[in-house]
């Protein structure tokens, strides 16, 4: 069976750094993989899909993936109150294996 | 307005009563899915649809049952639920497969006594 791990935190960071969120995968042949955010009591939203090695970036938001090391990774920069919330690592195609997810406590 | 519609929100129910929970996408999504979430344990796909009668199973799909009649509908069916059943469910849709967005209900909470 697929597996995703993440550590589970909280993640603690002061306003305006750099917040770092980890996620490795078991299934080598994995191809598409993504971050979703899911705020407390509220649906899983998406906020960034990746596909090939390297960096892909978005605003504050920065992927990035390396198949050899099995490894996805989230930069959020200069990280807000508003960025707290569970971040949720997925891997697959027809069907996504979720990670348990890291929680991530950005501090005013 | 996009969006996924679940009901009920939340429910209550007993051991062995068969109980279904609805959920409806106005978006023409091809790609259906159900998923529960556990403390610890994160979001697991029960099932997904990749078009109107093509159903798969996902990871944990025992004691569940699903059906694609129509695209936009895609309800998700306990016959005998068991307590370990407990648990915070969503539907997704999606345009193409589970590559494209997903777009999640608002949850559906189920307690099974």
């Amino acid at each position: 069976q697929k597996e995703v791990e993440q550590n589970s935190g909280p993640l603690s960071v002061p306003e305006g750094a750099i917040a770092s969120l980890n996620c490795t995968y078991s299934d080598r042949g994995s191809q598409s993989f993504f971050w979703y955010r899911q705020y407390s009591g509220k649906s899983p939203e998406l906020i960034m899909s990746i596909y090939s090695n390297g960096d892909k970036e978005d605003g504050r938001f920065t992927a990035q993936l390396n198949k050899a090391s099995q490894y996805v990774s989230l930069l959020i920069r200069d990280s807000q109150p508003s960025d707290s919330a569970t971040y949720l690592c997925a891997v697959g195609e027809r069907a996504l294996t979720f990670g348990s997810g890291t929680r991530l406590q950005v501090q005013p | 307005e996009a969006q996924v519609t679940q009901n009920p929100r939340y429910l209550i129910t007993v051991t062995g009563k068969k109980l279904t929970v609805t959920c409806s996408q106005n978006m023409n999504h091809e790609y259906m899915s159900w998923y529960r979430q556990d403390p610890g344990l994160g979001l697991r796909q029960i099932y997904y649809s990749m078009n109107v009668e093509v159903t798969d199973k996902g990871d944990v799909p025992e004691g569940y049952k699903v059906s694609r009649k129509e695209k936009r509908n895609f309800p998700l069916i306990l016959e005998s639920p068991s307590p370990n059943q407990t648990s915070l469910y969503f539907c997704a849709s999606s345009a193409g497969t589970a590559q494209e967005t997903q777009y999640f209900g608002p949850g559906t909470r189920l307690l099974v006594l």
